[in-house]
């Protein structure tokens, strides 16, 4: 039978706007955190990330919330650009510290700029 | 660009075939992963390599397997192919354990 595609989850906002992209994730044993863009046809490219002995992190335009207590994560872009329209996904990573660094990633969230 | 490269980029086959895909990873990263990305699963990780040594098994069939070779390139082999197996296959590679995993382009596979 026909595949289903997931369904993504959409944000849509105006150029210039500030973004809020939101994750929730699974293993309170994770302990490394990613987020990660995706335009169509490529591969997943690194924004940012942060380790769980942080709860906010800041990179060019972008920044990182953790709230352990509550299994979130969220990524902030400011002044969003049509360029920032793509995919993101957070990933948790589970064996920090230890000998794997296997990534588990959400489902992502498509986020679309309005010009 | 990543700095991580993959070929083929496209590769049409039918069922039942066995396909091998070939990673390179970013200059002086010794671990190399093997993700899927399909419509209806999303980004599934399958298999770590460090330095030539297996480190972690994700969701992996047993149809598939995958190897680091001494120089750090690594090849990720399907066999018996089916249907489902149509997807993305995307290697990434990171310094070491417990850092940042940069992505390859991706080969598309399409299985028919």
């Amino acid at each position: 039978g026909e595949s289903v595609g997931l369904h993504l989850p959409t944000l849509s906002v105006q150029e210039g706007d500030n973004s809020i992209i939101n994750c929730a994730y699974s293993n309170s044993a994770s302990d490394y955190f990613i987020w990660y863009k995706q335009e169509s046809g490529k591969g997943p490219q690194f924004i940012i990330d942060i380790r769980s002995n942080m709860d906010k992190r800041q990179g060019q335009r972008v920044t990182v919330l953790l709230n352990k207590t509550v299994k979130h994560l969220s990524l902030q872009i400011a002044a969003t650009q049509p360029g920032d329209s793509a995919v993101y996904f957070c990933a948790e990573n589970l064996g920090y510290g230890g000998a794997t660094n296997k990534l588990i990633f959400g489902t992502g969230t498509l986020l679309a700029v309005q010009p | 660009d990543s700095g991580v490269t993959q070929t083929p980029k496209h590769l049409i086959t039918a069922t039942g075939q066995r396909v091998t895909l070939r990673c390179s990873p970013r200059s002086g990263d010794l671990s190399v992963y093997w993700y899927q990305q399909s419509l209806d699963q999303g980004l599934q990780f399958l298999i770590q390599y460090y330095n030539g040594e297996e480190r972690a098994k994700g969701n992996i069939l047993e149809r598939f397997s995958a190897q680091q070779f001494p120089d750090l390139h690594s090849e990720l082999n399907l066999s018996s192919l089916e249907l489902g197996d149509s997807a993305l296959y995307f290697c990434a590679s990171s310094v070491g354990v417990g850092y940042e995993q940069y992505f390859g382009p991706g080969t598309r596979l399409t299985v028919t």
